[in-house]
């Protein structure tokens, strides 16, 4: 199984420039997820899906867009790229639930803006 | 408000025990996790401690839960050089379906 897969691997931008960070989960899982992950930070939540047609604001939100195209399938949009948002970017799905809740992650976007 | 709280880094000498903490705020946590991501890869689910439980032990790995105090902790018994990695903890908040991640402390083993 491919799991969640996610592309590109690595991107540079300059700033102002839009790109489209794409995901995608073979598991069909109900929830997916954006985590951005910098030095000393841990991964902060950017924005969520926790069902197909929903998505939701998390810690980070600020600069970025989603897109829930379908149960598969959550795309991450930079409209304006700033040097802030020089990160590594993970994508995860999960089951969803009250009950555990195991998330199953990409293996990173690296971005850099300058 | 939400948050997990972990230091950032911790050495052991290899055949010694790890014991990397973690403290959160949520009161209504029902689970709690931790994950490791190894050098260039993605987070993977290391194990993982239901909120009515105090201890959970997986082979050389033990969860303590002090639910009183918002502390959890894993111990890795036997530290390998194939422990080295960025430990997570992470606190489910059920009423919305989502994840929050602490800081993540890296793991480093002295020969």
């Amino acid at each position: 199984n491919a799991g969640v897969t996610q592309t590109p691997k690595f991107q540079v931008l300059k700033t102002g420039q839009s790109m489209t960070l794409q995901c995608a989960q073979d598991m069909n899982h109900n929830s997916m997820y954006w985590y951005r992950q910098d030095p000393g930070m841990g991964l902060r939540l950017i924005y969520y899906s926790a069902s197909e047609g929903t998505t939701d604001k998390g810690e980070v939100p600020n600069g970025y867009n989603v897109s829930r195209l379908n149960k598969r399938e959550f795309s991450l949009r930079l409209e304006s790229a700033a040097p802030s948002q020089t990160s590594v970017y993970f994508c995860a799905s999960s089951r969803t639930g009250r009950e555990l809740e195991k998330l199953f992650f990409g293996s990173g976007t690296q971005l850099s803006v300058l | 408000g939400e948050d997990v709280e972990q230091s950032l880094f911790l050495s052991v000498r290899e055949g010694d025990s790890s014991v990397i903490n973690c403290t959160y705020t949520d009161s209504s946590s029902t689970y709690l996790y931790w994950y490791k991501q190894e050098p260039g890869a993605g987070l993977q689910l290391l194990t993982y401690i239901f909120s009515n439980m105090d201890m959970k032990q997986d082979q050389r790995l033990t969860v303590l839960l002090n639910k009183k105090d918002k502390h959890l902790s894993l111990r890795i018994a036997d530290t390998q050089t194939g422990d080295s990695a960025i430990y997570f903890c992470a606190d489910l908040y059920s009423s919305a379906s989502k994840i929050i991640f602490g800081s993540g402390t890296r793991l480093s083993i002295r020969p």
